[in-house]
């Protein structure tokens, strides 16, 4: 099975711009999750979906916003870029249900940059 | 709130030298604890789940261990290859933590030739 994967892997955008990722979950997949790394504040949660519903949300503010579709793909969106938000952004998918539910399998992740 | 807990923050071994990475954990209905390991600038990569204490996994040579506290990542004869960061996280269970990971802050593993 192919792995999860991101695109792009690498972005870089000036404050005030508004940016887009996405995320390919693992074939059959119908959970995906969205982290920020930081060096200083380690991987947080951003939101969860599964079939297309944001079922739980992180500390985060309105700026971060995400969707799934039909598919289980999913996008994140920043609007109004600070430059706090450089960061690596990680997407991670799991299975509901069977052997193996809830161990999330992590993308390579978007490496985004604010100048 | 859950809490996820890494020591050391470093570790530097020569290469067989065998140590434990340690998580300690504060949450309230443990549904699963994972270890990762990420490389750098990699997305981190799956190694264990365990879901009750007493429970143990091994891969290679790695073995994940799991008390109702805490959980150790033991690594016997390490090998240069084996220098990453190990990351512990937690799912709490419940009904209102979908998809939601803590993790702890990692231990930087360098093995030495």
């Amino acid at each position: 099975k192919a792995g999860v994967t991101q695109t792009p892997r690498y972005l870089i955008k000036t404050r005030g711009q508004q940016v887009t990722l996405s995320c390919s979950p693992i074939s059959g997949h119908r959970s995906v999750s969205w982290y920020q790394q930081t060096p200083g504040q380690g991987l947080q949660f951003l939101f969860e979906y599964f079939s297309e519903t944001q079922r739980n949300k992180g500390n985060f503010p309105g700026r971060f916003s995400g969707r799934q579709f039909s598919n289980s793909r999913s996008e994140m969106n920043v609007s109004t870029l600070e430059l706090g938000d450089s960061a690596l952004y990680l997407c991670a998918s799991s299975s509901i249900g069977g052997s193996g539910t809830d161990t999330q399998y992590f993308g390579p992740g978007t490496r985004l940059t604010v100048l | 709130e859950d809490q996820v807990t890494q020591s050391p923050e470093a570790l530097r071994l020569q290469e067989g030298e065998s140590s434990s990475l340690n998580c300690s954990y504060t949450v309230s209905g443990l549904r699963g604890l994972f270890w990762y390991r990420q490389d750098p600038g990699k997305g981190p990569e799956f190694l264990f789940t365990l879901y009750s204490a007493g429970e143990e996994k091994e891969k290679e040579r790695l073995k994940a261990t799991l008390t109702k506290k805490e959980s150790f990542l033991h690594i016997t004869a390490p090998k240069p290859e084996d220098s990453a960061t190990y990351l512990c996280a937690v799912l709490e269970g419940g009904g209102t933590s979908y998809g939601k990971l803590t993790f702890g802050q990692g231990t930087i593993l360098t093995v030495h030739p």
